[in-house]
């Protein structure tokens, strides 16, 4: 069984940076394809992918965030984490880690659709 | 840059009837698009992928049609658990992994 949870700070000061930490289990890095994904979602907003980490540690972004996002994993612990630079209330929202099924999407890309989802993480931008 | 358009932007529909959601690409995503249903306070749940295969444990009165720009998620019987918010997700065009907007399914 597929799980994934999400965690780190609900509150953060503008200009800060955000780091969270997706914990997951019921899969491995080391299947050929598999990934984790991030998604945002403002309060009452549509959903907005971040990023995306692969098992051999190729990583995708978001084109109007990638020069705000690092996305790393820590295969032993099972875990991926993501920080986002320079915190803008505007980022306050929902944030989300997914699993990337194997043969979803293209690869090479980063073009996937998400089959499990963590249950997401709030995160507001307040001073 | 690629925009994926949803409508209705809300859809009463009554239990036991049909409702019938669309989404719509701004340029051909093939048959590279995702549905998913959200209820409040939770994850968005993978129903559809490549437009129209249901995910594991995804009843059949669900289905999803369509390919290019024109798709459709089908929910057929409505139950009270059906009653959410629907997104359609493409994964063919850039930008990477677009959204679209939701359509919010609530009960006539």
């Amino acid at each position: 069984q597929i799980t994934l949870k999400e965690s780190g700070p609900t509150l953060v000061k503008p200009t800060q940076t955000l780091t969270l930490t997706c914990t997951f289990s019921g899969f491995s890095f080391s299947t050929s394809g598999v990934g984790v994904g991030w998604i945002r979602q403002p309060p009452g907003k549509a959903l907005e992918w971040l990023a995306l980490i692969y098992g051999d540690d190729d990583k995708r972004y978001s084109p109007s965030l990638r020069n705000r996002l690092t996305i790393t994993k820590d295969t032993s612990k099972n875990q991926v984490v993501l920080k986002m630079t320079n915190m803008d209330p505007v980022d306050s929202a929902t944030y989300f880690c997914a699993h990337r099924p194997r043969f979803a999407g293209n690869l090479l890309t980063g073009y996937t659709y998400f089959d499990y989802w963590g249950q997401g993480t709030l995160v507001t931008v307040s001073s | 840059e690629i925009v994926m358009t949803q409508s209705p932007a809300t859809l009463s529909v009554s239990p036991g009837e049909r409702a019938t959601l669309s989404c719509r690409a701004s340029q051909s995503v093939g048959n590279n698009l995702a549905w998913y249903q959200q209820k409040p306070g939770q994850a968005p749940r993978l129903l559809i992928y490549g437009a129209s295969t249901r995910a594991p444990a995804i009843p059949p009165r669900f289905s999803g049609s369509g390919s290019g720009t024109e798709f459709t998620l089908t929910i057929s019987s409505l139950q009270s658990g059906d009653f959410a918010v629907y997104y359609c997700q493409q994964y063919n065009n850039w930008p990477p992994n677009t959204f679209g907007q939701g359509t919010k399914l609530e009960m006539k």
